[in-house]
């Protein structure tokens, strides 16, 4: 089975636009959940998507928000960039087979850098 | 407010002796835990997890302990290679229907050869 997929890789934005960052979960997957990773902040839980429903939500500011498609694919956009938006996006899927939660499969993740 | 610490942010363990990493968690309603592995540049990775209605898991080298009293999980790596380097997260959630892991803030560790 083909991993955690996440596009772009990389990716450079000034301060006061927007980005749309894109994850394909394993297949057969239907929970997605994103992360933001900063230095010495470990991983901070934005929200979790389970057939196109945002299950839970971190405690982030409006201008972070996502969806979740019928094929399980999920987008993350940011609005209005600040610097301290420069994080590693990491998107991670889980069966949600189970009434609880399971085990999470990561992606590589975005690298965002805010000039 | 950090629900699961990771007190130790880095850890040096010679090849072949043991690495113990440490989690310590306020939030008593946790009853899953796990623990991730990191190389730079790559998602983390999942190793080894535990329920609350067991004491300790082994995987292979991994094992993680929970006491429960205590609010504590282990993950100890025996014996420590020096592709074991890498930051280590663990992660808990609670049973009661929501879905979301929180995460320590990592340790990293350096096998030493």
């Amino acid at each position: 089975k083909a991993g955690v997929t996440q596009t772009p890789r990389y990716l450079i934005k000034t301060r006061g636009q927007q980005v749309t960052l894109s994850c394909s979960p394993i297949s057969g997957h239907r929970s997605v959940s994103w992360y933001q990773q900063t230095p010495g902040q470990g991983l901070q839980f934005l929200f979790e998507y389970f057939s196109e429903t945002q299950r839970n939500k971190g405690n982030f500011p409006g201008r972070f928000s996502g969806r979740q498609f019928s094929n399980s694919r999920s987008e993350m956009n940011v609005s209005t960039l600040e610097l301290g938006d420069s994080a590693l996006y990491l998107c991670a899927s889980s069966p949600a087979t189970g009434g609880r939660a399971d085990t999470q499969y990561f992606g590589p993740g975005t690298r965002l850098t805010v000039l | 407010d950090q629900q699961v610490k990771q007190n130790s942010p880095s850890l040096s363990v010679q090849e072949g002796r043991i690495s113990i990493l440490n989690c310590d968690y306020t939030n008593s309603m946790f009853d899953y835990f796990l623990w991730y592995k990191k190389y730079p540049a790559e998602g983390p990775t999942f190793l080894i997890s535990i329920s609350s209605i067991k004491d300790k898991n082994e995987d292979g080298r991994f094992t993680v302990f929970l006491n429960k009293s205590a609010k504590h999980l282990s993950l100890h790596i025996v014996p420590s290679q020096p592709g074991d380097s890498a930051v280590y997260f663990c992660a808990a959630s609670a049973a009661s229907g929501t879905y979301k892991y929180i995460f320590g803030t990592g340790t990293r560790l350096k096998v030493l050869a």
